[in-house]
Parts: C-alpha cells; structure tokens; sequence
C-alpha cells in the first residue's frame, strides 16, 4: 500500500548533538514533502515544505531537509540540537492527482537531554 | 491572521455517550479538514470539505461519524455512539484549496482530545 514511513520512533540526543530523522513515501509522480512539528501540548506547525526547485530545503529554527527523488527520501536534519526542539516530527506527503490529501507518517519523538 | 479555531479543547465521555466538535477555519480558505491522531500515530484524515461539499469520506466510519460545513465555514463532527477505541485527538485543518494546497500546506489547530471511557 502506498505510504509515508519514518524510519525511528523514538530518538534521544543530548544537545549539541547533530539530528537526522528519515522519511521515505511510496507515492510515484510529483509529490510535495512537508515536515511538521509538534511541541508538547501544541498544535501542528510547519517547518519546511518542497515543492520543486533546490531540492535541499532550508525551514524554521535552523532545520533542514534533503529531498532525493531516486531514494523516495525526504531526510529532516539540524547541525545541533537544543532542549527545546525536544517534540513529536511528523513527515507529510501530497501526492499527484489525489485532491491536495496531506498524508502522513507514524511521527518520530524527539527528547533531547540538557 | 487568526488561526483555525477549534472547540472543546478536551473532552472526556462514557461508550456509547454522543459527543461534537466544532472548527472555524482561517477566512477565505476553502478547504477543510478533520484528522483523527490516535497516540503513538501520525493524523489520518477522516473527511475533506471543498466549501461545503464533501471531497473525500472514504475513511470517515460512516455508521457512527458524521460531519458538516453549512454555508462553507464553520464545521461540526459528531461521534454518536462514542466507542473506547474512538480516543484520540481530533484535528481540524483549513487550506486555500487547489494547487495553493499543494505548494503551502495546512494549517492546523490545537485539536480536541478526546477520552472515551
């Protein structure tokens, strides 16, 4: 079945510590790559988004984001890591031709130790 | 602007018990949305509304969900009768609709937490 997967549930790093959370979907054709995140007792909020162009994506809060269209891959990544990016991250993906539907990944929790 | 409001913020209820939501989305966005987040999981939309016209219901559970978008604005969903394994969080979401949708996203709100006991 097509889907959005995340490659780790749970992550822990101590801060300062570097950060790569995976994404891979299973969609063909053009897709939009969106991560989200959501901070303790907080709604959803977007970090980044690709659409097209430069497939490294800058967003909020010093993240960033590969997109490699051969690997079906949409890696989120940050140099170092604060206490206070300690949240759930969600990668989210709007295929072709399926009427603007986001889909989602299972989320993968960050904690990050002080 | 203001974000998408939504209303309880919690909500706690016994099985078989009705319960509704309720959500006002960003103004002028054409596109609505509900979520159902079950802990532990990523959101998964329940229904899609293009103004007050339903897009996509495929994974709405029809025999106890519905939901509404009189005049194209505001939007209830209902749970009647509420099961345990209905706890969740129940997200509403808006976009501008079409290929704004594709290039910006959504915007969420803060949900409303349901438990089901």
């Amino acid at each position: 079945a097509q889907s959005v997967s995340q490659h780790n549930h749970h992550v822990i790093l101590s801060e300062a510590a570097s950060l790569e959370l995976g994404c891979n979907y299973s969609y063909g054709g053009t897709v939009n790559l969106f991560w989200y995140v959501q901070y303790p007792g907080q709604h959803l909020q977007l970090l980044l988004k690709y659409f097209s162009g430069d497939p490294l994506v800058k967003g909020i809060k010093g993240f960033e984001a590969e997109f490699i269209k051969s690997k079906f891959s949409f890696n989120l990544r940050k140099p170092s890591v604060q206490w206070s990016d300690t949240a759930e991250y969600f990668c989210a993906v709007i295929p072709y031709n399926q009427g603007g539907k986001l889909i989602f990944g299972q989320g993968t929790e960050l904690s990050v130790k002080p | 602007e203001a974000g998408v409001a939504q209303s309880p913020r919690y909500k706690i209820i016994e099985k078989r018990q009705s319960v509704a939501f309720w959500c006002n989305p960003i103004s002028g966005h054409a596109t609505l949305y509900w979520y159902q987040q079950i802990l532990g999981q990523g959101p998964k939309l329940l229904i899609q509304f293009q103004n007050n016209g339903v897009v996509d219901d495929s994974q709405l559970p029809k025999d106890r969900f519905s939901a509404e978008r009189l005049k194209g604005v505001d939007s209830t969903l209902k749970i009647q009768p509420a099961k345990l394994e209905d706890s969740a969080v129940y997200l509403c979401a808006s976009s501008l609709g079409g290929r704004y949708t594709s290039n910006y996203g959504y915007t969420f709100g803060s949900g409303t937490r349901l438990t089901v006991v």
